[in-house]
């Protein structure tokens, strides 16, 4: 069965930190990669997504991920944290030609000011 | 406005009284799928749907019914609502995709609380 793991739950930044949220799934065949971001008050919205083609990619706000298959890893990187990041953010898997989406449980950032 | 619009938006219930939430989307999407939000379980898909009149079960599906029966709507059906339903929900939709999932555009969500 499909699943996808968030390893950090909850974290805590500093402005100007460094930003890596893992992302770790479990399926056999081709995926679609995606990271979601909810802002509070707001709409889940895409981040960013991979399909296929170059595995590192990158998103809005200076957001980026890279696909490491090897690894079944869809980590989320941001060099430098803003406090207007704060928010949760979520990990989503697909398989390759089924219309199933699999979550993650989510990581609530905070970026202290 | 590109919109996917859910409602209601909040709900208070008691056990055993059918409800509806609605959805409905204006971009012509074919794909609109149904998730489950709860603490530390993140969002799980509860049902979606490739087209009309073509719907399938998510991870979660066992209490809820759904219906297809024009492209723009997807409501999602509590026959016999319970409070572990209790729950805030979401409704999305996208664009299909021959070789997968797409990137979904999200409703507001709707807060049920089932007493």
């Amino acid at each position: 069965a499909q699943s996808v793991s968030q390893h950090n739950h909850h974290v805590i930044l500093s402005e100007a930190a460094s930003l890596e949220l893992g992302c770790n799934y479990s399926y056999g065949g081709t995926v679609n990669l995606f990271w979601y971001v909810q802002y509070p008050g707001q709409h889940l919205q895409l981040l960013l997504k991979y399909f296929s083609g170059d595995p590192l990619v990158k998103g809005i706000k200076g957001f980026e991920a890279e696909f490491i298959k090897s690894k079944f890893s869809f980590n989320l990187r941001k060099p430098s944290v803003q406090w207007s990041d704060t928010a949760e953010y979520f990990c989503a898997v697909n398989g390759g030609g089924t219309y199933k989406y699999i979550f993650g449980t989510g990581t609530r950032l905070k970026v202290l000011a | 406005e590109a919109q996917v619009t859910q409602n209601p938006r909040y709900l208070i219930t008691v056990t055993g009284k059918k409800l509806t939430v609605t959805c409905s989307q204006n971009m012509n999407h074919e794909y609109m799928s149904w998730y489950r939000q709860d603490p530390g379980l993140g969002l799980r898909q509860i049902y979606y749907s490739m087209n009309v009149e073509v719907t399938d079960k998510g991870d979660v599906p066992e209490g809820y019914k759904v219906s297809r029966k024009e492209k723009r709507n997807f409501p999602l059906i509590l026959e016999s609502p319970s409070p572990n339903q209790t729950s805030l929900y979401f409704c999305a939709s996208s664009l299909y995709r021959g070789s997968g999932a797409n990137v979904l555009t999200f409703g507001a969500g709707s807060r049920l609380t089932v007493l």
